[in-house]
């Protein structure tokens, strides 16, 4: 079954720390992983998308890394603000079309200061 | 600015009242979704558009009905909102269908139904 785990469900880390979030994912074929950021009461933006022959993207302060080996990817948000406090949901694609889309159920951050 | 906007941001209704939700989108986008989202779960995909052609999820109940007028406008129809539909709803677009297109969510719409 095509599944999206991350790790952990949520985290509290103080202002100007860095965390990295975990995605594991049993998704096949697999086409594509995006990593979006959810701010409360808002819709999913989109940070990074990676394809299987890209092991690392960056965005900022946030980067992205894949091991389609491993099936894992993880999320790095480096010298954290407290406007980074959402959830960071973890996606990825069987192929075909948007309809394959497989959504993590997402780890929620929150960043104090 | 190129948006996806969502009105309304908060829509109550009562058990089996109909309701409406609006999708608009100034991307000029061919796809057009709508997911459904409940407390501290991923979205789940309801059904899309590709242009005019409707494509509907395996799973999602008859209750739900979707319209899309003309490329801007998406609406989402719950013919009799139950107590188990309260849910954030999200509409996307995407500019095709592939999967390495990304899709731009709007802000979502909160229905409470009472």
């Amino acid at each position: 079954k095509n599944q999206v785990e991350q790790s952990p469900q949520s985290l509290i880390i103080l202002e100007g720390k860095n965390c990295t979030l975990q995605c594991n994912y049993t998704v096949s074929p697999f086409s594509n992983l995006r990593w979006y950021k959810q701010d409360t009461g808002r819709g999913p933006v989109s940070l990074t998308i990676m394809t299987f022959s890209e092991n690392t993207k960056s965005n900022g302060r946030y980067t992205a890394t894949l091991d389609a080996d491993t099936k894992q990817s993880s999320l790095h948000i480096t010298a954290s603000q407290l406007s980074d406090s959402a959830s960071y949901i973890c996606v990825v694609s069987s192929g075909g079309s948007q309809g394959n889309l497989i959504f993590g159920k997402g780890t929620k951050l929150s960043v104090k200061p | 600015d190129a948006m996806v906007i969502q009105n309304p941001r908060y829509q109550v209704t009562q058990f089996g009242k109909p309701v409406t939700l609006s999708c608009s989108q100034t991307l000029n986008h061919n796809v057009m979704y709508w997911y459904q989202q409940k407390s501290s779960q991923a979205p789940k995909l309801l059904f899309h558009y590709y242009d005019k052609d409707f494509n509907n999820e395996a799973d999602t109940p008859d209750n739900f009905q979707s319209r899309r007028p003309n490329t801007s406008f998406c609406f989402l129809d719950i013919r009799s909102p139950g107590l188990g539909d309260a849910a954030m709803y999200l509409c996307a677009t995407s500019r095709g269908e592939l999967e390495q297109e990304t899709q731009y969510f709007g802000p979502g719409t909160r229905l409470l139904v009472l």
